[in-house]
Parts: structure tokens; sequence; C-alpha cells
């Protein structure tokens, strides 16, 4: 079936500085969804993009969505304490597969001060 | 609007027993998702239901299950469990099947 995979799976900062987390898929992805989980949280949905090749900005952060829609990035720049928590991605595999939305294992951004 | 509930909060339970997990979704949201999330695994994706159907399945065992109301509300069932069912169960929310999923707090389950 369809995997995502994300890395790094850990990513130490200093604050100020960036952070980028990479999200590659086995299959042609629909869209792609990013997702931030803080600790002890829930996962709360940051943003998608569709097109291929799309780039979305959303003040600090930087969203990607690869020419052949197997791949997307997440750019934060210059990086806050409140930033901390993990980062996720998540696709439907396009042409309406029947194993829903599949997440990434994410990558958990430390930063410290 | 108010966002996604679930019920209980916590809950431990011994091997063999089943267990129920309640979720409303949001106001409008025909489609709810579960998905159990654990340390080693991270988010893996259970079911999803849209209009009472289920539409998409993960590579779980028979002992996991689900249904949705009319009012969309929705349930999971786990039978005879296993101590590798302990998790952090989540129920999202969205407007369309496979769409950007507004998550509950989740339910942590516990077995002994």
């Amino acid at each position: 079936g369809q995997q995502v995979m994300q890395i790094p799976q850990y990513q130490h900062v200093q604050e100020g500085e960036d952070f980028t987390t990479y999200c590659n898929s086995s299959t042609t992805l629909s869209n792609i969804q990013w997702y931030k989980q803080r600790p002890g949280g829930h996962p709360v949905f940051l943003i998608q993009l569709v097109k291929s090749g799309e780039v979305k900005k959303q003040k600090r952060l930087t969203f990607q969505f690869g020419e052949a829609k197997k791949n997307s990035s997440l750019h934060i720049t210059a990086t806050q304490t409140t930033d901390v928590g993990t980062y996720f991605c998540a696709g439907p595999e396009a042409g309406g597969g029947a194993d829903g939305l599949t997440f990434g294992k994410g990558t958990h951004l430390i930063i410290q001060p | 609007k108010a966002g996604v509930t679930q019920t209980p909060r916590y809950l431990i339970k011994t091997r063999g027993q089943q267990v129920t997990l309640s979720c409303s979704p949001i106001s409008g949201h025909r489609s709810v998702s579960w998905y159990q999330q654990t340390p080693g695994q991270g988010l893996q994706f259970l079911f999803e239901y849209f209009s009472e159907t289920q539409r998409n399945k993960g590579n779980f065992p028979g002992r996991f299950s689900g249904r949705q109301f009319s009012n969309s509300r929705s349930e999971m069932n786990v039978s005879t469990l296993e101590l590798g069912d302990s998790a952090l169960y989540l129920c999202a929310s969205s407007l369309e099947a496979r769409g950007e999923q507004y998550f509950g707090p989740g339910t942590r389950l516990t077995v002994t």
C-alpha cells in the first residue's frame, strides 16, 4: 500500500535558525496536507496543497508541493519556541485509493533557546 | 463552531475486554475518520465513514470496527483487547472524504 516517509525524524535547532522537513510518498497524491501537533496535544491542520509545483506561505512557514505530486516540504524561517512540536504530512493517493489518508511519521522539532 | 469531541478521554481496560469509543464531529461535517497513534508507529489510519458508509479502511485486524450514525456521530469498537492496543485513539472530521482533518483531543486507552 501507499507509504509516506518524512525526514528527518528529529531536528534540533537553535532559536532563530531555519528548519525544513521533507515528505515523500511512494505514490502520486491528490493533494498534500500538513499538520502540527504540540506536545500533549492533537494534530492541527495547517494547510493543503493541490496543484503540481504549488508554493504557499503562512507567515514564516513555506510549503511546497513537488512537480510529480509525490513529495513536499515545509520550511520555517527563524524558528521561535512556539514552533516546537511534531510536523506531519499526509496525503490521499491519487485516483481514489481505498487506504484513506496516509500520514508520515512526522518530524519532531526541538528548539534550544 | 464547537470542535470535535471524544469520550471518554481516558480508559483503562484489561486484556480480553472490549471497548467502545465515541466521537462527535464538527457540525456539518459528514466524514469521520479514526486513527491510532503510538510512539513507534505514528498516526495510523483505521477507517473513514462518510454518510454512514465505511469509505476506506486501514490495515487493522477485524477486532477493530466502527460505525457512523445518521447525525454523523461515530463510534469505534475494539474487541478482545491486547496489550498492543494501548494507544491514543484520535477521531477527525472533515467536510469531504479524505479532506482536511479536524482532530478531537483523543481517547487514551491503556490495556493491562
